[in-house]
């Protein structure tokens, strides 16, 4: 079965400086994987993904994640966080098919 | 813009109304999900339609009862809904099979409140 874990609820940084926000994953197959962010009042908005092409994975907005099988982790990363990176973020497993299996997301709070 | 555009986006109706919301996707995507996203509770798959067929339906009320007239519109019609059936209601298009990793994109979100 395929489930999704995000480590933090919340998360804090100073603007300028990295954000980690961390995810763990379980799938029976290779998956599919993605990272989601959601801005107030909107809907949720595709990072990046990962499809078993390079495991380090580049998305819009200044942001990475790598694919770590053997962690089976695929934690999202910024080296300089900016203000308008407030927002919820979410990560998403898929198996094959119409499957996904979210995250209980991370909620990213930027301080000046 | 996601190619995925959802109306109303905002609703407010009473407990004994009937409305409807409405999905539309530019995509050419065969699959078509509703979710339902509330406060402070993790995303909620509500029901999914492939090929216009419904795969997918997680025990949802009957009070919520979709439609997916063709490929690229979904309803999800309204009827006597509770005051816990506020919420962010999301719906979002993905193409099945498709070799490169199949991916999910969301409209904006429609925002219910049953007062």
């Amino acid at each position: 079965a395929q489930s999704v874990t995000q480590l933090d609820s919340h998360v804090s940084v100073s603007e300028g400086t990295p954000v980690l926000l961390r995810c763990n994953y379980s799938s029976s197959y290779s998956p599919s994987l993605f990272w989601y962010v959601q801005h107030p009042n909107k809907g949720l908005q595709l990072l990046l993904k990962y499809t078993s092409a390079a495991t380090l994975v580049k998305g819009i907005n200044g942001f990475e994640a790598e694919f770590k099988k053997s962690e089976t982790s695929f934690h999202l990363t910024k080296p300089s966080a900016h203000m308008s990176d407030a927002a919820e973020y979410f990560c998403v497993v898929s198996d094959l098919g119409n499957q996904f299996y979210f995250g209980t997301g991370t909620s990213l709070t930027v301080i000046p | 813009e996601t190619g995925v555009t959802q109306t109303p986006r905002h609703l407010v109706m009473g407990m004994t109304n009937k409305k409807s919301l409405k999905c539309e996707q530019h995509l050419g995507h065969n699959a078509m999900y509703w979710y339902k996203q509330s406060a402070k509770k993790p995303l909620e798959l509500m029901f999914v339609y492939s090929l216009e067929e419904r795969v997918e339906n997680n025990s949802v009320p009957s009070r919520f009862s979709p439609e997916c007239p063709n490929s690229s519109h979904l309803f999800l019609h309204l009827h006597t809904l509770q005051p816990e059936d506020s919420a962010l209601y999301l719906c979002a298009s993905s193409q099945d099979g498709q070799g490169d990793g199949n991916t999910i994109y969301f409209g904006e979100g429609s925002w219910l409140t049953v007062v």
